[in-house]
């Protein structure tokens, strides 16, 4: 069974920083791209980031260019996004995903609030 | 960006019945590979999005047989042939087509009447 579970949401100041991590079990991670999903309270879906399967080829939504990075490391069948200079509008419940053809399996998400 | 619009925004249909929400793309969506990456979601209230279509009209495993999705081009369509309770939820279109990035439609939410 796929499961993909996300951690490192929290309360963050403006400005802020704070690292997610989805840790992947049920297949093999390093064959897939994946990706970060993120969902605004009471808002639609947002797509973020995406990485293939070895890293060396990352996109990300425009919003978040200069600010997130997505990362993996296959070792510990991981996906990292990187939030730096969070803002409000960050606010939001960010999934991580296993691409197969496109968004296939989800994992629960985790919960970033951005607030002073 | 592609953007995708949805319709109906709120959809009350009573238990049984047929229920179609309808996706239109600001272009085509078909790849240069020939395939069409239009995939339907559906979000249940307080639980993670789930796939139930790609590609248009190929239901994902454990989807149940009276969803089903069609079109083609900028026009697609999901149908859910006689709604359950347990169907109720939001359901969004999204397209993978021209990336990045991925982009959804606004969703749908679905009511019992």
């Amino acid at each position: 069974e796929v499961q993909l579970v996300e951690s490192g949401g929290g309360l963050v100041q403006p400005g802020g920083s704070l690292r997610l991590s989805c840790v992947a079990s049920g297949f093999t991670f390093s064959s897939y791209w994946m990706s970060w999903v993120r969902q605004a309270p009471g808002k639609g879906l947002e797509w973020v980031a995406n990485m293939n399967q070895d890293g060396s080829d990352t996109y990300h939504v425009d919003s978040v260019k200069g600010r997130f990075t997505i990362s993996r490391d296959n070792a510990k069948n991981s996906l990292y996004l990187q939030m730096n200079s969070l803002r409000a509008e960050d606010t939001a419940v960010y999934y991580c995903a296993r691409q197969l053809e496109r968004l296939r399996d989800w994992g629960q998400g985790t919960l970033v609030t951005v607030s002073s | 960006d592609v953007v995708l619009t949805q319709s109906p925004l709120s959809l009350p249909v009573t238990l049984g019945q047929p229920a179609s929400i309808s996706c239109r793309s600001s272009q085509s969506l078909v790849y240069s590979d020939g395939n069409t990456y239009l995939n339907w979601f559906q979000q249940r209230p307080g639980q993670s999005p789930r796939r139930l279509i790609y590609k248009v009209s190929n239901r994902d495993s454990g989807v149940p047989d009276r969803f089903s999705g069609s079109g083609s081009g900028t026009d697609f369509t999901l149908i859910i042939s006689r709604v359950e309770a347990e169907d109720v939820g939001v359901y969004y279109c999204m397209q993978g087509t021209h990336w990045p990035p991925y982009t959804f439609g606004q969703g749908t939410k679905l009511e019992i009447k």
